[in-house]
């Protein structure tokens, strides 16, 4: 079973709306969250880089006042999208690492903001 | 800086079909290469890797070896199934600000048919 949740997995929104991405680690203690970005048949793009309860660290280019994380719990962190524009629309996924070889990508949440 | 170079797909093949996904990569130091699967709907899995030069990785009848002269990773599997049909991503694992980041390819869709 799956051992990174993902929510939602799919998000509609409009233009000028904020949007909150739930990661969450089912059963393993995520030290460090990572956030990537997809655009169709493209790679994954690392946006950010968390630790529990410290500031993330953004990838250049990333704005960090747009894309806001949290990494309040060691298995929980949230990408908040904030005044989300049709240029966000993409594929988010998150990356739990508990450390070693304990990590997993989450499932994938697709936003489309018109 | 660090990157990772794969085929473009898709790549289209009848079952039981000798298959090859061709990786190159540019990285400083010694990265540890991996391929990761990502099945319709679902996330990233990891599907095999090496850590050091010369290292072969294999799982579920797919294999890599880590080339250093030539700064390859080609993933391979000798007959395919239809259920082999997914996206193939290769990624290296470096060390920049501290984390271990995971630097992905373009993806490589393949189509298995019957």
């Amino acid at each position: 079973g799956a051992v990174v949740s993902q929510h939602p997995s799919r998000v509609i929104c409009k233009s000028g709306t904020s949007v909150k991405i739930e990661c969450r680690s089912l059963d393993f203690q995520a030290t460090t969250m990572f956030w990537y970005r997809q655009f169709p048949k493209q790679s994954l793009m690392l946006m950010a880089t968390s630790n529990e309860g410290s500031k993330a660290t953004y990838e250049q280019g990333v704005e960090k006042d747009k894309f806001l994380i949290n990494h309040a719990s060691l298995t929980l962190s949230t990408l908040t999208v904030t005044s989300a524009h049709p240029e966000d629309s993409s594929f988010y996924i998150c990356r739990a690492d508990g450390g070693g070889e304990t990590q997993y990508f989450g499932p994938g949440t697709r936003l489309l903001v018109l | 800086g660090d990157s990772v170079t794969q085929m473009e797909g898709p790549v289209t093949l009848s079952e039981e079909a000798f298959l090859t996904i061709n990786c190159t990569y540019t990285a400083t130091g010694y990265p540890s290469l991996f391929w990761y699967v990502q099945y319709p709907g679902e996330g990233l899995q990891l599907l095999l890797k090496a850590t050091k030069a010369d290292d072969k990785g294999s799982n579920k009848g797919f294999e890599a070896t880590y080339r250093k002269e030539t700064t390859s990773f080609h993933l391979e599997k000798g007959s395919v199934q239809v259920s082999d049909s997914a996206v193939y991503f290769c990624a290296l694992r470096g060390v920049s600000g501290g984390y271990n980041k995971l630097i992905f390819g373009a993806g490589t869709r393949l189509a298995v048919h019957p």
